[in-house]
Parts: structure tokens; C-alpha cells; sequence
């Protein structure tokens, strides 16, 4: 089964900071990788596909990077509605979720 | 507008059995393939389940194998978990969840099992 290690595990951030969350893969999965948003008793929210690919509707503040082992997720200017955790998500073979990243306010 | 309502959660006891359902409305459900994602109190998403639109191909997690059965009626619009021989360690919210370009989209608010003596 292919593992997802997502680091860091938490963060702390002002709005406005420059935010980037990174997964990486026990073996390749070329971009077959996504990113979520959630907010405490809300569902997920996906905001990249594809590894780069920005959801429809979400702020381009958010982009997405990498191919086979090493992804990154980023937050150009942080904004207070972004408090939030996020998964990277892989489905190159079955689905593996890394285990999260809480932002919150510094 | 695309909606997934999920239900069927509630307290059963450890060995027992619950079904999940998901009703799905605002797209063509026999298009796309659907999946489970649990989420345990406090903790990150597990995905759970897979299912084609045409349920030839059906994935399961190792942690569920041989107790949960996924199944949909494209017919009713309608995507269904059976889960038996529950553990305390299956106590989660599910959600079923669209696919789109492969890995879930939309996403419905979830329901709650608890699995407690």
C-alpha cells in the first residue's frame, strides 16, 4: 500500500504569511494527488487535482506542486477564512489520505 | 447542484451491523464512480471504500476488508455501505463522496456510527 507522510502535522501562521504544507509518497504516483480543506464539522472541501490543478471556485492563493514522491501545497497570502486542516490525498493505486495539517492563527 | 445525503448511522453494539446509505441528486449518478470516507472522532480521513459507475470494479481498505460491502442502485440514485461485525475502532462520521477526475469532489455532510456496548 503506498503511504502518505504530510508535514508538518501542524503550524501556526498570522494572515497574510506565505504557507506551504508538503506530502510525500513511499513510491511514486506521478501527479495523482489532491489537496483538501475542513473545517471543524464541516466535510472536505478539494481545492487542487492532478497535483497542480486549481478546483473551480477557489481562490488562486492556493496552488499545488510536485510530481511522483514529493508534493507541496501553498497559500501565497493566508486569509482568516483559511484556519483550517489540510489532507493530501493520493489515488494512483486505491485512495491514502496523509494525516493532516492544522493551521492555525499564530 | 450536486447533493449527497447520507444516512443509516447510529449506536449499534461491537459484532453488530448498520447500513449506510447515500442518496445523490443534481448529476447523472450512473456516471461516476463513488467512495466512503470515514473520519474518527479527533482524528484524519480514512478512506474506506470504491465503487465504479457500473460497480465492475470495487476497492476496499485493508481495515474493512471481508466486513463491509459497498454496493449502489443507479437506478434509485442511491450508493449503499453494509458494514458488519462492527469494532469499537469503526466509531467514525462516513461520508460518501463523488468522484471527479478520479478522486472525490463533492462530498455529503456525513453520518455518524457509533459502535459502543
Amino acid at each position: 500500500d503506498i503511504q502518505m507522510t504530510q508535514s508538518p502535522s501542524s503550524l501556526s501562521a498570522s494572515v497574510g504569511d506565505r504557507v506551504t504544507i508538503t506530502c510525500r509518497a513511499s513510491q511514486g504516483i506521478r501527479n495523482d494527488l489532491g489537496w483538501y480543506q475542513q473545517k471543524p464539522g464541516k466535510a472536505p472541501k478539494r481545492l487542487i487535482y492532478a497535483a497542480s490543478s486549481l478546483q473551480s471556485g477557489v481562490p488562486s492563493r492556493f496552488s499545488g506542486s510536485g510530481s511522483g514522491t514529493e508534493f507541496t501545497l501553498t497559500i501565497s497570502s493566508l486569509q482568516p477564512e483559511d484556519f483550517a486542516t489540510y489532507y493530501c490525498l493520493q489515488h494512483n493505486r486505491k485512495l491514502t489520505f496523509g494525516g493532516g495539517t492544522k493551521v492555525e492563527i499564530k | 447542484e450536486v447533493q449527497l445525503v447520507e444516512s443509516g448511522g447510529g449506536l449499534v453494539k461491537p459484532g453488530g451491523s448498520l447500513r449506510l446509505s447515500c442518496a445523490a441528486s443534481g448529476f447523472t449518478f450512473s456516471s461516476y464512480s463513488m467512495n466512503w470516507v470515514r473520519q474518527a472522532p479527533g482524528k484524519g480521513l480514512e478512506w474506506v471504500s470504491s465503487i465504479s459507475s457500473s460497480s465492475s470494479y470495487i476497492y476496499y481498505a485493508d481495515s474493512v476488508k471481508g466486513r463491509f460491502t459497498i454496493s449502489r442502485d443507479n437506478a434509485k440514485n442511491s450508493l449503499y455501505l453494509q458494514m458488519n461485525s462492527l469494532r469499537a475502532e469503526d466509531t467514525a462520521v462516513y461520508y460518501c463522496a463523488r468522484d471527479g477526475y478520479q478522486l472525490p469532489d463533492y462530498w455529503g455532510q456525513g453520518t455518524l456510527v457509533t459502535v459502543s456496548s
